[in-house]
């Protein structure tokens, strides 16, 4: 089975910044998607990674290592609006997408 | 470009009955899959279609099926439902194959009384 693993729950204050983990243990590989869940709302796609190393977008960053099956997703100066659930994703080999359970990040003020 | 459209957006059901969703995917998209989201047990992948044939599966017994249409969009089926198919139902598309991203529809939030 797929096995992805983040952390339930983290909180920060406004303008600070967090690091969230995904680990990974999957039959196959072909990529790592991170998503932006609001409460009620739909997830939206944030960044991909396929290759190791950062992918920088804004205020989001992105890493990858392929070879110890982990990423984070770093969101820096944070605003309240980011307060939502972060959702790492794998594509395995036959491009199904195995989701972590999710994220919820707090930001306080 | 209109986005992913689910319908509907919520539905209330009894045991015993079945219920049919629809998904339309954007424009040009011809790849749809779905998915269960519940509290407990986050994002499950239900089913792929591409080209109106299933081409990925979950693990989700028989009384989920799908279909899709000439022109995309995508239909799901639950039969007999249960209590525990209270969930929020999302479908996602997207262009191309391989690893391009999905993009979500807000969901069909289905209840079971």
């Amino acid at each position: 089975g797929q096995n992805i693993d983040q952390p339930t729950e983290m909180t920060a204050t406004e303008g600070a910044i967090v690091q969230i983990n995904c680990t990974y243990q999957t039959s196959g590989f072909n990529g790592l998607f991170w998503y932006q869940q609001h409460a009620g709302e739909a997830p939206t796609f944030l960044s991909y990674n396929v290759l190791d190393g950062l992918e920088e977008k804004g205020r989001f960053s992105s890493f990858l290592s392929r070879s110890k099956g982990y990423s984070y997703l770093l969101l820096k100066e944070l605003q309240m609006k980011d307060s939502a659930s972060y959702l790492c994703a794998v594509i395995l080999n036959d491009y199904k997408l195995s989701f972590g359970a999710g994220t919820t990040v707090t930001v306080r003020a | 470009k209109a986005g992913v459209t689910q319908t509907p957006r919520y539905l209330i059901k009894t045991r015993g009955q079945q219920v049919t969703l629809s998904c339309s995917p954007i424009s040009g998209h011809r790849s749809v899959s779905w998915y269960q989201q519940t509290p407990g047990q986050g994002l499950q992948f239900l089913f792929e279609y591409f080209s109106e044939t299933q081409r990925n599966k979950g693990n989700f017994p028989g009384r989920f099926s799908g279909r899709q249409f000439s022109n995309s969009r995508s239909e799901m089926n639950v039969s007999t439902l249960e209590l525990g198919d209270s969930a929020l139902y999302l479908c996602a598309s997207r262009g191309g194959d391989g690893n391009q991203p999905q993009h979500f529809g807000d969901g069909t939030r289905l209840s079971i009384l």
